[in-house]
C-alpha cells in the first residue's frame, strides 16, 4: 500500500516568487492536511481538506492556499515568498475521524534565497 | 486554547538505558493522544496513541498511558537502542473542532552506544 506522496522533495526559490508543492495521500483517503515544520516554531497547522472542502485554517497570512482535487490530492501554494517561509512543508493524510492519527509524507524542503 | 508541554530536549543516553519523555496537555473535551517519531530527513511517523482515558498505548517497546488526572501522556522505553535515536513529538487532536493536531515543540533523543 502506497504511503502519502509529496513533491518535489526540495525546492529553492527566490524571494518574491511563488511555489506550488503537491500531496497525494494514501488511497481511500479523503481527508488531507498540511503542516509547516520550522526550527522556530515547530510544527504549524497550515489546513485541512476534506473531499475538496477547506474544513479548518490555521493562523497564516492569505499567501499561503491550498485546494484537493476529486481524486483527494492535495497542492497547497505560497505566493510572494518570503525568507522565513523556508520549511519543511508535511502533507498528513487520514481515513475520517480524528482518533485514527494522521499518516504523513516525507515532506518537501523549502528554501527561499 | 488547546495545547501540549513536552519535555526540552536534547536528551542523551547510553545503549539500553531508561527513556522517559514527558508530555502533558491543556485541551477541553476528551481529547485522542498521539506520540510520533520523525527519523532524520524524513515525515512524522505514528508511534502509538490512546483514545480514553487509562489507555495504554505501545509499539515497538515504546509505552504511553492517557492520565486524565494529570493530564499527561509520558512515553517510557526500558532499554532504548542506537536505532531510536530521533525527534519524538507529543500531539493531542479532537472531534469534532476542526480536527486538527496540537503538537508539542519536539524531543530529540540521541542514544550512544
Amino acid at each position: 500500500k502506497a504511503g502519502v506522496t509529496q513533491t518535489p522533495r526540495y525546492l529553492i526559490k527566490t524571494r518574491g516568487q511563488q511555489v506550488t508543492l503537491s500531496c497525494s495521500p494514501i488511497s481511500g483517503h479523503r481527508s488531507v492536511s498540511w503542516y509547516q515544520q520550522t526550527p522556530g516554531q515547530g510544527l504549524q497547522f497550515l489546513f485541512e481538506y476534506f473531499s475538496e472542502t477547506q474544513r479548518n485554517k490555521g493562523n497564516f497570512p492569505g499567501r499561503f492556499s491550498g485546494r484537493q482535487f476529486s481524486n483527494s490530492r492535495s497542492e497547497m501554494n505560497v505566493s510572494t515568498l518570503e525568507l522565513g517561509d523556508s520549511a519543511l512543508y508535511l502533507c498528513a493524510s487520514r481515513i475520517g475521524a480524528s482518533s485514527h492519527g494522521y499518516t504523513f509524507g516525507s515532506g518537501t524542503r523549502l528554501t527561499v534565497v | 486554547g488547546d495545547s501540549v508541554t513536552q519535555m526540552e530536549g536534547p536528551v542523551t543516553l547510553s545503549e539500553e538505558a531508561f527513556l522517559t519523555i514527558n508530555c502533558t496537555y491543556t485541551a477541553t473535551g476528551y481529547p485522542s493522544l498521539f506520540w510520533y517519531v520523525q527519523y532524520p530527513g524524513e515525515g512524522l511517523q505514528l508511534l502509538l496513541k490512546a483514545t480514553k482515558a487509562d489507555d495504554k498505548g505501545s509499539n515497538k517497546g515504546f509505552e504511553a498511558t492517557y492520565r486524565k488526572e494529570t493530564t499527561s501522556f509520558h512515553l517510557e522505553k526500558g532499554s532504548v537502542q542506537v536505532s531510536d535515536s530521533a525527534v519524538y513529538f507529543c500531539a493531542l487532536s479532537k472531534v469534532p473542532t476542526g480536527n486538527q493536531f496540537y503538537f508539542g515543540t519536539g524531543t530529540s533523543l540521541t542514544v550512544i552506544p
